[in-house]
């Protein structure tokens, strides 16, 4: 079955600098894969996804992801954070529809002034 | 984008009451709906699949009868916790899977049982 694992379930940055969080899936056949992100006490906003296209994914709010399978990974990244980029990521595989979509633990992403 | 209402945002009800909540798709027609159940700082599991029409598909361990799921229209499908405990007590999320694939999840709701 298809799974992915979140390295890191608390990344803390200084505005301005390089966010990075990890995400490395595990599936049979070629995945779909998502970026989500939850402010707290509220649903979840789609952020970007793959789906076999460009394996660099441009997402919302200067977010982007690079598919990497020989590394089995999808990593985000934002080139220099801002405190508003202060909530939980959840990294999620999909190998066929929404019905098998698989999240990850999460990663909750604190920004320091 | 498309737009997923979930109502009522915040619930807290007595223990052995029912509670209903609703999932909305606002501008567009989704056929099929998913229901989610998010522990304190963990992530979602899928409780259960509702397709328009049809009796939805619960995930292995989820309680049909305690969890109803009703999908009458295709814009609106309802999670009624039935009989809630303490231990009911977590927060509920709603998706719809319109044309554009990933999905569009609803605010959430919080439940309190008492």
């Amino acid at each position: 079955a298809q799974s992915v694992t979140q390295l890191g379930s608390h990344v803390s940055v200084s505005e301005g600098a390089l966010v990075l969080l990890r995400c490395n899936y595990s599936s049979s056949v070629p995945p779909y894969l998502f970026w989500y992100v939850q402010y707290p006490n509220q649903g979840l906003q789609l952020l970007l996804k793959y789906t076999s296209a460009a394996t660099l994914v441009k997402g919302i709010n200067g977010f982007e992801a690079e598919f990497k399978k020989s590394e089995t990974s999808f990593h985000l990244t934002k080139p220099s954070a801002h405190m508003s980029d202060a909530a939980e990521y959840f990294c999620a595989v999909s190998l066929y529809n929404n019905n098998d979509m698989r999240f990850g633990a999460g990663t909750r992403l604190t920004v320091k002034p | 984008g498309a737009v997923v209402s979930q109502h009522p945002s915040r619930v807290i009800c007595k223990s052995g009451t029912s509670v209903k909540i609703e999932c909305r798709s606002l501008d567009f027609q989704a056929t099929t709906m998913f229901w989610y159940r998010q522990f304190p700082k963990q992530s979602l599991m899928l409780m259960a699949t509702s397709n328009e029409g049809s009796k939805a598909t619960y995930e292995q361990g989820v309680e049909k009868d305690k969890f109803l799921i009703n999908h009458a229209s295709l814009t609106l499908s309802t999670l009624t916790v039935t009989s809630a405990h303490p231990e009911d007590s977590s927060f509920y999320i709603c998706s719809a899977m319109g044309q554009e694939f990933g999905a569009f999840f609803g605010q959430g709701t919080r439940l309190t049982v008492v």
